[in-house]
């Protein structure tokens, strides 16, 4: 029972350009939501976070973005950066436990 | 500061076999899990621990699978007569445990059942 969802396992971007990354939930008991990176042979790093009495959520070239009644939150990178190139998990929280998606893979093109 | 501590950071064993994994969280704080994530996937939780105690062990996928946290600190995941299909990055996250705050994750460790 997958409660979060990265429908694109991929994304290709030039350098530059704006990163979107799309992430649906189906549990509306989720109050907390948070965007992690992960490198290779590394484990996910917190990027950043959201709570459901917000709509958005800014920090310096991301920003994250909520819509509630879509059950919908995205992810905003700009300008995209070579060093961005990773994979990205979507996280929903309910009190303590967090529940993730599959994970998007960016690579960002020179 | 120093991040979560995850040991051994690779792990190949045979079918059948005992194996532990060690987590070393963040100082101070109270909240400590475990996840697995195999490839292709994101992290699956396994157990929550809130200080000593397991507050919440529902992912654990059967009981060849234990945890504990005997002084709230460090903590161990262990396996019993392992099986191929645990091979697996285990993954240990550490919060200060109050209010919404995010996980902390180690870089886990790569287990191999051969």
């Amino acid at each position: 029972d997958q409660q979060v969802k990265q429908n694109s396992p991929s994304l290709s971007v030039q350098e530059g350009r704006i990163s979107i990354l799309n992430c649906d939930y189906t549990n509306s008991m989720f109050d907390y939501f948070l965007w992690y990176k992960k490198y290779p042979a590394e484990g996910p790093t917190f990027l950043i976070s959201i709570s459901s009495i917000k709509d958005k959520n800014e920090d310096g070239r991301f920003t994250v973005f909520l819509n509630k009644s879509a059950k919908h939150l995205s992810l905003h990178i700009v300008p995209s950066q070579p060093g961005d190139s990773a994979v990205y998990f979507c996280a929903a929280s309910s009190q303590y436990k967090l529940s993730f998606g599959a994970g998007t893979t960016v690579t960002v093109r020179a | 500061g120093a991040g979560v501590s995850q040991t051994p950071s690779n792990k190949v064993t045979e079918k059948g076999k005992y194996v532990e994994l060690r987590c070393d969280p963040i100082s101070g704080h109270t909240a400590l899990y475990w996840y697995r994530q195999s490839l292709g996937q994101g992290p699956e939780f396994l157990i929550y621990f809130q200080g000593t105690g397991a507050a919440d062990d529902s992912g654990l996928p059967n009981d060849r699978f234990f945890a504990v946290r005997p002084e709230g600190s460090v903590s161990t995941l262990k396996i019993q007569r392992t099986e191929r299909g645990d091979s697996a990055v285990y993954l240990c996250a550490s919060s200060p445990g109050t209010g919404n705050s995010p996980l902390h994750f180690g870089n886990g460790t790569r287990l191999t059942v051969t």
